[in-house]
């Protein structure tokens, strides 16, 4: 049991160009989001997903897709990267259903840097 | 939503505990009051969770006052290694399934 995994860890984009962090979970999660967190700051959610097939927008989805074709990935990619891009991020899955107990579980973050 | 609010920086002695406040005046009555931390350069953490009663588990307690504005993540017995970004969150959003995470307080246990 991994839990979640992200790749890659640290990343190192000219402006223009696309790339996609991935995002993997072993634990039959339904729930997975990408959150990104800026230097001395906390995390903002980009773009999150309740399933396979569904997905929605978060509080800073602009410049980012992401798509959920499976219940395990759930890609986030930059289409044409900004320096503002430039930050940590974070995929974090939920166990299944509604439920206060519902612990979300963290990747160890993606390192992006947009020169 | 509800929203929160926490201070910026706290310090504790080592040994001690440390009691880190959260301000939640607009929470909802079916709203969960989350405590998460992040440790330096890693994904964050969960510590514990609540409604309306104090909760414990091997991490930390929980109080949260009887109007449910305000609640209190303790750590009885601090140590070098709980320094690290704490942050006090309110279950949001449609279908509750998202968590809104502020600035938090940034900890320092002090030897």
């Amino acid at each position: 049991n991994a839990g979640v995994t992200q790749t890659p860890k640290f990343q190192v984009l000219k402006t223009g160009q696309s790339m996609t962090l991935q995002c993997a979970q072993d634990m039959n999660h339904e729930y997975m989001s990408w959150y990104r967190q800026d230097p001395g700051m906390g995390l903002r959610l980009i773009h999150y997903s309740v399933g396979a097939g569904i997905t929605d927008q978060g509080e800073v989805p602009n410049g980012y897709n992401v798509s959920r074709s499976t219940t395990e990935d759930f890609p986030l990619r930059l289409l044409s990267a900004a320096p503002s891009q430039t930050s940590v991020y974070f995929c974090a899955s939920r166990d299944p259903g509604w439920t206060a107990g519902n612990t979300i579980y963290f990747g160890e973050g993606s390192w992006l840097t947009v020169v | 939503d509800a929203k929160t609010t926490q201070p910026t920086s706290m310090d504790c002695a080592e040994g001690r505990a440390a009691n880190l406040p959260c301000n939640h005046s607009t929470i909802s009555g079916n709203e969960y009051v989350y405590w998460y931390r992040q440790i330096h350069s890693q994904g964050p953490q969960y510590i514990i969770h609540g409604l309306k009663n104090n909760e414990t588990n091997e991490m930390a307690s929980l109080i949260i006052t009887e109007d449910r504005k305000s609640s209190t993540l303790i750590l009885p017995h601090a140590t070098l290694r709980d320094t690290a970004v704490y942050y006090c969150i309110v279950r949001v959003g449609r279908g509750a399934q998202k968590l809104v995470f502020g600035q938090g307080t940034r900890l320092t246990i002090n030897p």
